[in-house]
């Protein structure tokens, strides 16, 4: 069981909007560490997707975006097109001194 | 460009052990906190190890302490992880991750992985 939770899978159609939640902690999203959130495509290496408050590497597209409140983060996916469909993964730091991760979410678009 | 470049992964009996090296490029190595991260196949991500840019300061995951030592040599741009006690749930990918200094914990680069297999 992952520290962080996360849904299975979310769906949406081309187009739509979807969020993506993830569960944690006062030990480590609530203690005010980090939130970021990795794209995984199919046979590939995860990649940075967004980091920290809501900040995205060059050349990730402007339909991500990410936010926090609480013990929660969230992803949104804007305008969702067939390239998104991935695996999508939160991460934090957890006072325990461990790197934690949510158990993964998968994005299909119907 | 930055490059991390994973090798070492076999197949392996319980009980045994291996080493994973990471072969960094196209950065300060010694200015970068780095880790492991791994994938059993078909699951999701799981931190194994941290270690800071001088090697001092070293975490693991409560799955893998006191079996796994991570280490680092900043004069060959390289980070290796030696695993023993080797476990069937050892078992998967090992991606060697740069933590950058933009946030907190972020791992910005990733390897491409390498496979380890763990199996009688």
């Amino acid at each position: 069981q992952s520290v962080l939770t996360q849904p299975r899978s979310v769906s949406g159609a081309p187009g739509q909007t979807v969020t993506i939640f993830c569960t944690g902690s006062s030990s480590n999203i609530g203690a005010g560490y980090d939130v970021h959130w990795y794209q995984q495509l199919p046979g590939t290496a995860p990649k940075l997707l967004i980091y920290g408050r809501n900040n995205r590497p060059s050349g990730v597209p402007d339909r991500f975006s990410g936010s926090k409140s609480g013990t929660s983060a969230s992803l949104a996916i804007t305008g969702l097109q067939a390239e998104d469909e991935a695996d999508y993964y939160c991460q934090s730091y957890d006072s325990s001194l461990r790197g934690v991760f949510g158990g993964g979410t998968k994005v299909i678009v119907l | 460009e930055v490059q991390l470049v994973e090798s070492g992964g076999i197949l392996v009996q319980p009980g045994g052990s291996l080493r994973l090296s990471c072969a960094a490029s196209g950065f300060t190595f010694s200015n970068y906190e780095m880790n492991w991260v791994r994938q059993a196949p078909g699951k999701g991500l799981e931190w194994v190890s941290y270690i800071s840019g001088s090697g001092r300061t070293i975490y693991y995951a409560d799955s893998v302490e006191g079996r796994f030592t991570v280490s680092r040599d900043n004069a060959k741009n390289s980070l290796s992880l030696q695993m023993d006690s080797l476990r069937t749930e050892d078992t998967g990918v090992y991606y060697c991750t740069r933590a950058d200094v933009v946030a907190f914990w972020v791992f910005d680069y990733w390897g491409q992985g390498t496979l380890v297999t763990v199996s009688s």
